[in-house]
């Protein structure tokens, strides 16, 4: 069974400039969670999605942060413009499990930015 | 914003020795986990304990919890040189499927 794969691995960029991430989860997992991951800190969540809908975005700076999951399979993670505070570790995440919403998340490896 | 607090931040140990991490958390919760993170990577579950159980064994691995002080601890016992990572702790909370973490211990087990 494949995983959760994320691209791209890393991206540097200059900043002001717009980057996209993209996320294609476990087949069958309804559930995807997009981290922000600072060097040395355990991941914070940026926002979740039950299928397509984003049910928990309370996290995401909207104003220039933004994501989409069409067709409620894989997402995008978008940052424009990108400011040198965003330099962090984007991590996917997904999860199954039919009437189960506790149970064990999948990461992807994670894209790393890095905002010159 | 951080669920857990762990503890130590850094541990550094012996190939041999056993490693005991510490997490404390704010609110009731549905279950606590422990992840881990080899440096450059995604996150990895290792073990799951729910709210009504005091512990749970897999491998080398022992996962207590103790809801009263809203503590849990993660034993690796007869660590290895390729267990050297961060390890997180995390929960769920109220209904929402929001899984927090905790800020991680850094294990560095030496030869």
């Amino acid at each position: 069974e494949a995983g959760v794969v994320q691209s791209p691995r890393y991206k540097i960029i200059e900043k002001k400039q717009p980057v996209a991430f993209w996320c294609n989860p476990i087949s069958g997992h309804n559930t995807l969670y997009w981290y922000l991951q600072n060097l040395g800190q355990g991941p914070e969540l940026l926002i979740r999605y039950e299928n397509e809908e984003a049910v928990d975005d309370s996290q995401l700076p909207k104003d220039r942060f933004s994501a989409e999951r069409l067709k409620g399979v894989d997402s995008t993670l978008k940052i424009q413009p990108a400011e040198l505070g965003d330099s962090a570790v984007y991590l996917c995440a997904s999860r199954g499990g039919r009437g189960s919403n506790t149970g064990e998340l999948f990461f992807g490896e994670g894209s790393r930015l890095t905002v010159l | 914003s951080q669920q857990g607090e762990e503890d130590p931040q850094a541990l550094s140990i012996q190939e041999g020795e056993n490693a005991t991490m510490n997490c404390s958390y704010k609110t009731s919760i549905n279950n606590l986990q422990w992840y881990r993170q080899n440096s450059g990577r995604g996150l990895v579950h290792l073990i799951l304990i729910r709210s009504n159980e005091r512990e749970k064994h897999s491998g080398r691995l022992r996962v207590t919890l103790d809801t009263s002080k809203k503590s849990s601890s993660l034993l690796i016992t007869a660590s290895r040189a390729a267990d050297t990572a961060s390890y997180f702790c995390a929960a769920y909370t109220g209904t929402a499927s929001k899984l927090t973490f905790g800020t991680g211990t850094r294990l560095q087990v030496t030869l």
